[in-house]
């Protein structure tokens, strides 16, 4: 799989859009971006995943280069609750993988308010 | 809907004392199970997966043992816990490969283990 690259942190005002980068030169044709989250002690929590259209779902949006060798995750209106760790993940997907996901350092974004 | 259930919660075990960590899932049937353990700092490594009953793949060798004695029940275990044992264990699930083949992994809450 391979490897992501984030900003260790960001900060991002309440109520405004959080824009969270991540580097993923050397994804392959078949590698999935997927983002989890993780708030302070409890389990990663899956946010979205994409190819190589953008996607969005109700808890944010997903921009993926027309390289695909970046992505963003925009988080349209950040609460306080947003606060957590974001990870940013690219793996195969198919039939019988073996499902790891390779967890990075993330980013840790604060939403102040 | 699907939910994950793991316990306890939080755990302090002196070193060289038996473990035993459950996680369970309602509401689906033939899921993919994992076991993970997120050490010091963030990044997770994943321990075992299983696609089915009595099925289980190790991804590192250690001193813990996982087994799966029903469809939706995943077992961590270990005869004699080290010190570095130490750390949060998160159960994971996902639909079988047929209704997801892109594999979405959903965690549980977690056990917190201080091997002391």
């Amino acid at each position: 799989d391979a490897k992501t690259t984030q900003p260790p942190s960001m900060d991002c005002a309440e109520g405004r859009a959080a824009n969270l980068p991540c580097n993923h030169s050397t994804i392959s044709g078949n590698e999935y971006v997927y983002w989890y989250r993780q708030i302070h002690s409890q389990g990663p929590q899956y946010i979205i995943h994409g190819l190589k259209n953008n996607e969005t779902n109700e808890m944010a949006s997903l921009i993926i280069t027309e390289d695909r060798k970046s992505s963003t995750l925009i988080l349209p209106h950040a609460t306080l609750r947003d606060t957590a760790v974001y990870y940013c993940i690219v793996r195969v997907v198919g039939y019988n993988q073996g499902g790891k996901l390779i967890f990075g350092q993330g980013t840790e974004l604060s939403v102040k308010p | 809907s699907q939910t994950i259930h793991q316990w306890p919660a939080t755990l302090v075990q002196p070193v060289g004392s038996p473990l035993s960590l459950e996680c369970t899932v309602e509401g689906t049937s033939n899921p993919n199970l994992y076991w993970y353990r997120q050490a010091a700092g963030r990044g997770l490594q994943l321990l075992f997966y299983s696609v089915g009953i009595g099925q289980i793949s190790s991804e590192v060798p250690q001193n813990l043992s996982a087994s799966r004695p029903q469809d939706r029940q995943f077992i961590l275990s270990s005869k004699k816990l080290l010190l570095s044992d130490s750390g949060f264990y998160l159960c994971a699930w996902s639909a079988e490969v047929n209704r997801n083949p892109q594999e979405t992994q959903y965690f549980g809450p977690g056990t917190r283990l201080l091997v002391l």
